[in-house]
């Protein structure tokens, strides 16, 4: 079974600096994505990026981007210029890309980061 | 376009007793799926529907179940409520050109007594 580690639970950042959060997974499968999911205080999960495995150049949207290595089983995500808005907890999730369709996420645990004014 | 609405958001149950949770997916979207959420276990998936057939289910006992109806809305009842069920509960729609990417609702927030 595949499993998704977030081995930070906390994390916190000073405004307009930049902030790594890690995530590693273990899966046995060539053909899968992975995401970073924020969830601020209102609860609604909101996609932040995602990556197919198949591709070799590191998803970017905006001020968020990720590093993505393939062979170390490593998926971080990178804010760049942290806002105020960033805060929320993160969970990284991963999704085996052969389930004949199927939506599931494994996610890891999350991390709550904290933006400092 | 409106997003992921889930009813209700908040619920108090006793020990014994039954819910029933309701997630209208974007309008559009035939995939619905539904995880749980606690402080202790994190987000665990429960069960993914796509046009009223049940496609994946997670590793939950028998007591969770859910279905799909055929404008898309999703229904998941829990039955003879332990503590243990107190977890927020999300679902999720995905429209199938879409690849990857779920939209989740805020959550049914269920505590039991």
């Amino acid at each position: 079974a595949q499993t998704v580690t977030q081995s930070q639970p906390e994390m916190s950042v000073q405004e307009a600096e930049t902030v790594t959060l890690s995530c590693t997974y273990d899966t046995s499968e060539s053909d899968y994505y992975l995401f970073w999911y924020k969830q601020p205080p209102s609860r609604q999960m909101i996609l932040v990026i995602r990556q197919e495995a198949y591709k070799q150049q590191n998803a970017t949207e905006n001020r968020f981007s990720v590093n993505f290595q393939k062979a170390a089983k490593s998926f971080s995500l990178k804010i760049s210029d942290s806002q105020l808005g960033d805060a929320a907890m993160y969970f990284c999730a991963y999704r085996s890309g052969s389930q004949g369709g199927s939506e599931k996420l494994v996610f890891g645990k999350g991390m709550k980061l904290t933006v400092n004014p | 376009k409106a997003g992921v609405t889930q009813t209700p958001r908040y619920l108090i149950k006793t020990r014994g007793q039954q819910v029933t949770l309701s997630c209208s997916p974007i309008s559009g979207h035939r995939s619905v799926s539904w995880y749980q959420q606690t402080p202790g276990q994190g987000l665990q998936f429960l069960f993914e529907y796509f046009s009223e057939t049940q496609r994946n289910k997670g590793n939950f006992p028998g007591r969770f179940s859910g279905r799909q109806f055929s404008n898309s809305r999703s229904e998941m009842n829990v039955s003879t409520l332990e503590l243990g069920d107190s977890a927020l509960y999300l679902c999720a729609s995905r429209d199938r050109a879409n690849t990857g990417e779920l939209f989740f609702g805020e959550g049914s927030r269920l505590t039991v007594l």
